[in-house]
């Protein structure tokens, strides 16, 4: 069984570029959740995409945005960058309607200078 | 008042010994408790999960919620220096419409030879 993976690993842009880091889902999974955690904090939920369309949104702007395509791979894409938008962004994968179990991949480091 | 409380800690303790984890909550709606360990620079990784109140055992791991005193904890016996991590309390309200974990800020464990 595959597990979930993401990339790249790490990333440094500048303020006001764009990125867009990628995420495999575990197989079998169908949902798809993308969080932020800056350092020394917990992860934030930035949203959750089903059946290719975004099924929730935690409080980002939506410079934040993202894609799940049809094998259920997922991009999430930020405009504008900030300097606070350094941090760890975590892709998680899970089953719909099959308990609140989210597997996470080793996240990409981005890195906004 | 934050959703989840977390002591960052760092906790340290010698090998063999017995580590108690804690969380509290404010959000009476949560239903789903999990726990992860995250090591440095990689992605959570899920240790226990508990739907509503009582205990559960696995291993050397013991997770406890109590949802009267919006409580979690998780207990690890016989530490070993390969359990210093970050240790992540996450909680769900359960599928409606979408899932969301909201996690505390983490625990660092240091566990010494």
């Amino acid at each position: 069984e595959t597990g979930v993976t993401q990339s790249p690993t790490h990333l440094i842009k500048t303020r006001g570029q764009q990125v867009t880091l990628r995420c495999s889902s575990q197989s079998g999974h169908n949902t798809v959740s993308w969080y932020q955690q800056a350092l020394g904090q917990g992860p934030q939920f930035i949203f959750q995409y089903y059946r290719e369309e975004e099924n929730g949104r935690g409080n980002f702007p939506p410079r934040f945005s993202g894609l799940q395509f049809p094998n259920y791979s997922s991009e999430l894409n930020v405009n504008a960058l900030e300097l606070d938008d350094s941090a760890l962004y975590l892709c998680a994968s899970s089953i719909r309607d099959s308990g609140e179990t989210q597997y996470f991949g080793p996240g990409t480091r981005l890195l906004v200078l | 008042q934050k959703e989840v409380e977390q002591d960052p800690g760092p906790l340290s303790v010698p090998e063999g010994a017995i580590v108690s984890l804690n969380c509290t909550y404010s959000n009476s709606a949560f239903q789903y408790f999990m726990w992860y360990r995250q090591y440095s620079r990689k992605g959570p990784e899920l240790l226990m999960y508990t739907y509503s109140s009582g205990n559960k055992e696995d291993g050397r791991f013991t997770a406890q919620v109590d949802k009267s005193s919006k409580y979690i904890s998780l207990f690890i016996r016989d530490s070993q220096p390969s359990d210093s991590a970050t240790y992540l309390c996450a909680m769900s309200e359960g599928y409606s419409g979408y899932s969301t974990l909201t996690f505390g800020k983490g625990t660092m464990l240091l566990v010494s030879p």
